[in-house]
């Protein structure tokens, strides 16, 4: 069975700082895809960053990038420079890939991010 | 280029009654799924349509709940006979295909409250 794994279940962090956001992952597949979501208060779920497991590099996509070590099952999301504006709840969540009765995306429990000014 | 949209935004009802809540996907996305968020919890899988094989139902948390998709259009998920603790968000997220690669997109959701 497919399991996501955040353990920070909230973190304050100082504007300007970078932010580390943990993310593990169980899955017996070779094949899958893995996905940060921004929730802000207003409830609208925002795709952050994608890795798919056989992506040699990790992704980035502008403050926001992955680090993701497979041996160890780990994709976290890191943010550079925080900003107010990244105070909000973040899921971590994965697809698994060639089996498609199980490529259904699985979420955490989320983590939620608090941006001090 | 319109994103997924649901509605309706808000519901209130009754305890006993039914509710249908409805979600257009982005046109041509053959990945359709169905969230419920408690809140201040996570996203707990419901349902998955995908393209034209059967859907996943293994999220539907009771007999009460369930959920169609004619082709690649507009998805009801249904709930007959409401208790407080259906009250939650429903989202519904659409992709384009069922690759594991990609990605899947969030309508803004229905915010259920069952009185």
């Amino acid at each position: 069975a497919q399991k996501i794994t955040q353990t920070q279940p909230g973190m304050f962090v100082q504007e300007k700082e970078a932010v580390t956001l943990d993310c593990t992952y169980d899955t017996s597949d070779q094949s899958y895809g893995l996905f940060w979501y921004k929730q802000p208060s207003s409830g609208e779920m925002i795709f952050l960053i994608y890795q798919g497991s056989y992506d040699e590099q990790n992704a980035t996509e502008g403050r926001y990038s992955l680090n993701f070590q497979k041996a160890r099952k780990s994709a976290n999301l890191v943010i550079s420079a925080s900003q107010l504006g990244d105070s909000a709840m973040y899921f971590c969540a994965m697809r698994e890939g060639l089996r498609s009765s199980a490529s259904k995306i699985i979420f955490g429990s989320g983590t939620r991010l608090s941006i001090r000014p | 280029g319109a994103g997924v949209s649901q509605s309706p935004s808000n519901k209130v009802t009754e305890k006993g009654k039914d509710v249908e809540l409805r979600c257009d996907p982005i046109s041509g996305h053959t990945a359709l799924y169905w969230y419920r968020q408690r809140l201040g919890q996570g996203l707990e899988f419901l349902i998955y349509f995908q393209g034209n094989s059967a859907p996943d139902k293994s999220g539907l948390p009771s007999d009460r709940f369930s959920a169609e998709r004619t082709g690649e259009s507009v998805s009801t998920l249904t709930i007959q006979r409401t208790q407080q603790e259906d009250s939650a968000v429903y989202l519904c997220a659409s992709s384009g295909t069922t690759s594991f690669t990609d990605t899947q997109y969030f309508g803004p959701g229905t915010r259920l409250t069952v009185l």
